[in-house]
């Protein structure tokens, strides 16, 4: 089947520590995002991709960092610089960034502090 | 004056009721409208592209206005499995930007 895949569903966070979280899509899509929610709120940009080996900031990027060395995959790293980071995390996809599309999401990764 | 803005929410109706959502957007540029949905704890999904004519997925219809610049989500016959997070979003037309509003909740009840 066809999909974006987020792992891990769960994540923990120790203080100073970075964590990756793994965003990989099989429908090979050109453009990928990462969203990050807030209880409550709705969803906020933090970097998208429309090609490999580029990137763009986001709304929030301040704290996170990505890559994009492969079509399939777009990993986000939440560094300590990131103060604030539990949330939780949308991967997305989309066919082209440069017409109409549709954006498809994962189940997303809920990351907390320890 | 926030991107997109909607209802605040949370509408909640029995079963068999009709429920409309309103969104309305800031960017005059935007080209792309969508509703989504999400359930609790869940991602989003699409629900339904909105076209500049309107159109309709059974019960459900969605509506643009340009002018007003404006976006409607009508629900009929509401379902219990209904009950959820409608997003409304919206894009340039070349998909570099798109804006989630806050999310409205509704909650279909027996």
């Amino acid at each position: 089947d066809g999909g974006i895949t987020q792992s891990p569903k769960y994540l923990f966070r120790k203080e100073g520590q970075n964590v990756t979280l793994s965003c990989e899509q099989n429908l090979n899509h050109d453009a990928m995002y990462w969203y990050r929610q807030d209880p409550g709120q709705g969803l906020r940009l933090i970097y998208y991709s429309q090609i490999v080996n580029d990137f763009q900031k986001g709304d929030i990027a301040e704290g996170y960092s990505v890559s994009r060395e492969k079509k399939e995959s777009f990993p986000l790293t939440v560094t300590s610089a990131q103060k604030n980071p539990t949330a939780f995390y949308l991967c997305a996809s989309s066919i082209s960034s440069f017409s109409k599309n549709i954006q498809y999401f994962g189940a997303g990764t809920r990351l907390s502090v320890l | 004056r926030k991107e997109v803005e909607q209802d605040p929410g949370p509408f909640n109706v029995p079963e068999g009721a009709t429920v409309a959502f309103n969104c309305t957007y800031s960017n005059s540029a935007s080209q792309s409208f969508f509703w989504y949905r999400q359930d609790c704890r869940k991602e989003p999904k699409l629900l339904m592209s909105v076209y500049s004519s309107g159109n309709e997925d059974g019960r459900f219809t969605a509506q643009l206005n340009r002018a007003s610049q404006y976006i409607s989500l009508l629900i009929r016959d509401s379902k219990l499995s209904d009950s959820a997070t409608y997003l409304c979003v919206v894009s340039d037309n070349y998909g570099q930007n798109f804006v989630f509003g806050p999310g409205t909740r509704l909650s279909v009840l027996p």
